[in-house]
C-alpha cells in the first residue's frame, strides 16, 4: 500500500481533459511538502513532468498542469494526445516515514 | 545536456551485495544531489536515497540498514551498494539528478537487477 493513493487507471478520448488524483495525509501533502509528478512512457525511465506546484521543466508542454488542495494533489492533462498514454506517478515527502514517497501510479489510456 | 548511465551486474545471488555505479556526463557531479530509485517489475517506484558531492547522504529508513552510497568526483560517478539482498530486491534500478525542490530529473535508462537463489 502506497502512502500516496492514486487511481490505478484513467482514460480519455483525444482532445479531452483528464485529471489524476494523488491523495495523501497530514504527514505529507497536508503539511505542504512539495509534490512532483512524473510520466513513464512504456518501456522507458520516468520523466519529471511538474515540480513543486505547477512548475514545468523546459520542454514539458503547458497541457500538463498540477494543483493541490488540503491533503490531495492533482495532475491535469488537457488536449489529450495518443502519446500521452503512459503511467503517471506523484511524489512527496512524508515526515512520519522520513522519506520521499511515490504514489502507486496511474495508467492513462487514450481511447 | 546531462546524461546518466547505470552499470553493474544484472544478476546477484541471494544474501550477497548488489553494487551499481551511475556515470554522469554533461554536468559536474559537484553541482547537485544525486539519487537512486528502484522499480520492481510491473510495480511502482521506491526512493532509495540520495548523496551529494561531499558524500552527505539521506537514505530511505526502510532500507537504511542495508544501503550505502558513495561518490567519486574524479570520475563523475556515484554508486549504490545494497547488502543482504533477497528476491524482493529484484527491480530496475534508476539513478537520477536531484533538482529543484528535491524532484528527480533527468533519469538514467535504468538497469534490471535480478536476485537469484
Amino acid at each position: 500500500q502506497s502512502v500516496l493513493t492514486q487511481p490505478p487507471s484513467v482514460s480519455g478520448a483525444p482532445g479531452q481533459r483528464v485529471t489524476i488524483s494523488c491523495t495523501g495525509s497530514s504527514s505529507n501533502i497536508g503539511t505542504d511538502y512539495d509534490v512532483h509528478w512524473y510520466q513513464q512512457l512504456p518501456g522507458t525511465a520516468p520523466k519529471l513532468l511538474t515540480y513543486s506546484g505547477n512548475n514545468r521543466p523546459s520542454g514539458v508542454p503547458d497541457r500538463f498542469s498540477a494543483s493541490r488542495s488540503g491533503t490531495s494533489a492533482s495532475l491535469a492533462i488537457t488536449g489529450l494526445q495518443a502519446e500521452d498514454e503512459a503511467d503517471y506517478y506523484c511524489q512527496s515527502y512524508d515526515s512520519s516515514l522520513s522519506a520521499w514517497v511515490f504514489g502507486g501510479g496511474t495508467k492513462l489510456t487514450v481511447l | 545536456q546531462v546524461q546518466l548511465q547505470e552499470s553493474g551486474p544484472g544478476l546477484v545471488k541471494s544474501s550477497e551485495t548488489l553494487s551499481l555505479t551511475c556515470t554522469v556526463s554533461g554536468d559536474s557531479i559537484s553541482s547537485y544531489y544525486w539519487s537512486w530509485i528502484r522499480q520492481p517489475p510491473g510495480k511502482g517506484l521506491e526512493w532509495i536515497g540520495y548523496i551529494d558531492y561531499s558524500g552527505s547522504t539521506k537514505y530511505n529508513p526502510s532500507l537504511k540498514s542495508r544501503v550505502a552510497m558513495s561518490v567519486d568526483t574524479s570520475k563523475n560517478q556515484f554508486s549504490l551498494k545494497l547488502n543482504s539482498v533477497t528476491a524482493a530486491d529484484t527491480a530496475v534500478y534508476y539513478c537520477a539528478r536531484v533538482t529543484y525542490y528535491y524532484a528527480s530529473g533527468p533519469w538514467g535508462q535504468g538497469t534490471l537487477v535480478t536476485v537469484s537463489s
